[in-house]
């Protein structure tokens, strides 16, 4: 039981090149979420599903488009990287009666 | 005003210390809550959750003042392995799924 897992763990990019992060959990939860963490802004929310099928944004979506391929993935796509994207990306799913959030292990990316 | 707010520390105190964080926030209509801890440069995980009731998981007791809009956290007999940052979420608002988290509390338990 992974959890929640997503690749890759490191990345780096130049200005205007495009890149996805992929997340997967076998969890079998309905709703899955990627958040941006910076340093003194804390975890803001860019896009949510909350079940297969649906997709919503977020606090922080623009540069982002987001595919829920299906209940296990959800995937999260910069077109046009740009600096102000350099971030720790984590994506996280939820479920049970409480509907915990739980996280995956990040993307730290730098965008140059 | 920030949706959810938490005091960054550092809160530096002697093993065996009792230490409580607070964390207020501000819609009234929020419904669910959370605390997690997140170590350096890795993901957040989940604590425990908040409710209204008050509840306990060991040394660590979380309180919800609806009243007044805040949460507490409060770890008693603590551990140099508690040394982290402690994240309030607030969120859940008209059944969605969207969750606030603070910018997090930084503990840091000295030998």
């Amino acid at each position: 039981n992974a959890g929640v897992t997503q690749t890759p763990k490191f990345q780096v990019l130049k200005t205007g090149q495009s890149m996805t992060l992929q997340c997967a959990q076998d969890m079998n939860h309905n709703s899955m979420y990627w958040y941006r963490q910076d340093p003194g802004m804390g975890l803001r929310l860019i896009y949510y599903s909350a079940s297969e099928g649906t997709t919503d944004k977020g606090e922080v979506p623009n540069g982002y488009n987001v595919s829920r391929l299906n209940k296990r993935e959800f995937s999260l796509r910069l077109e046009s990287a740009a600096p102000s994207q350099t971030s720790v990306y984590f994506c996280a799913s939820s479920g049970g009666q409480n509907n915990e959030q739980f996280f995956g292990p990040g993307t730290r990316l730098t965008v140059l | 005003r920030k949706e959810v707010e938490q005091d960054p520390g550092p809160f530096n105190v002697p093993e065996g210390a009792t230490v409580a964080f607070n964390c207020t926030y501000s819609n009234s209509a929020s419904q669910s809550f959370f605390w997690y801890r997140q170590d350096c440069r890795k993901e957040p995980k989940l604590l425990m959750s908040v409710y209204s009731s008050g509840n306990e998981d060991g040394r660590f007791t979380a309180q919800l003042n609806r009243a007044s809009q805040y949460i507490s956290l409060l770890i008693r007999d603590s551990k140099l392995s508690d040394s982290a940052t402690y994240l309030c979420v607030a969120g859940g608002l008209g059944g969605t799924y969207k969750y606030i988290f603070g910018t997090g509390t930084r503990l840091k338990v000295l030998a």
